[in-house]
């Protein structure tokens, strides 16, 4: 079966200008969790949607937001880029919530590089 | 704040050894979870292991559990150039859903 896709794979951003990643998960999971990962901070929780709710927020501001549609697909919007924002972001889909008992299962990630 | 830490932060070690890394956690756990990353890819599961179990194997990979002294080892046993990766550990608190993660340990497999 297909995997969690991720799109686009790559992308350039200028600072100030926002950016829409979107993911969709293996068919039949309905959770989606969306990550950041720096070599300086490592891999970091951003939010998870369970069914179109946000079931859990990570630490970031404002600007990170996400969405859940009824067909269980996910995208995150990062508004007013800082250079900051360079990163790796990582979509993981579970069929329950939290990864819990079943594991995540990774998207391939789109490296977003701000400048 | 990350729960899980890993130990050794980097592991290089010929092909043909084995490997061995470490994961240590601060509170109680329901299970705690290992997954693999290859440069700049996305993370592969490789093991969960209950709060319950000891002891999990899946190939040549073999996880133990010590639930008293909050930690996890992850044994890869004939190492090959292709498990040159970075190993995460992750563990679930329980009630709020959410994966705890460590740094990782990066490992190099020398030919």
């Amino acid at each position: 079966k297909a995997g969690v896709t991720q799109t686009p794979r790559y992308l350039i951003k200028t600072r100030g200008q926002q950016v829409t990643l979107s993911c969709s998960p293996i068919s039949g999971h309905r959770s989606v969790s969306w990550y950041q990962q720096t070599p300086g901070q490592g891999l970091q929780f951003l939010f998870e949607y369970f069914s179109e709710t946000q079931r859990n927020k990570g630490n970031f501001p404002g600007r990170f937001s996400g969405r859940q549609f009824s067909n269980s697909r996910s995208e995150m919007n990062v508004s007013t880029l800082e250079l900051g924002d360079s990163a790796l972001y990582l979509c993981a889909s579970s069929p329950q919530a939290g990864g819990l008992n079943y594991g995540y299962t990774f998207g391939s990630g789109t490296r977003l590089t701000v400048v | 704040s990350q729960q899980g830490e890993e130990d050794p932060q980097a592991l290089s070690i010929q092909e043909g050894e084995n490997a061995t890394m470490n994961c240590s956690y601060k509170t109680s756990i329901n299970n705690l979870q290992w997954y693999r990353q290859n440069s700049g890819r996305g993370l592969v599961h490789l093991i969960l292991i209950r709060s319950n179990e000891r002891e999990k194997h899946s190939g040549r990979l073999r996880v133990t559990l010590d639930t008293s002294k909050k930690s996890s080892s992850l044994l890869i046993t004939a190492s090959r150039a292709a498990d040159t990766a970075s190993y995460f550990c992750a563990t679930d608190q329980g009630s709020n859903y959410q994966l705890i993660w460590g740094a990782g340990t990066k490992l190099i497999i020398k030919p």
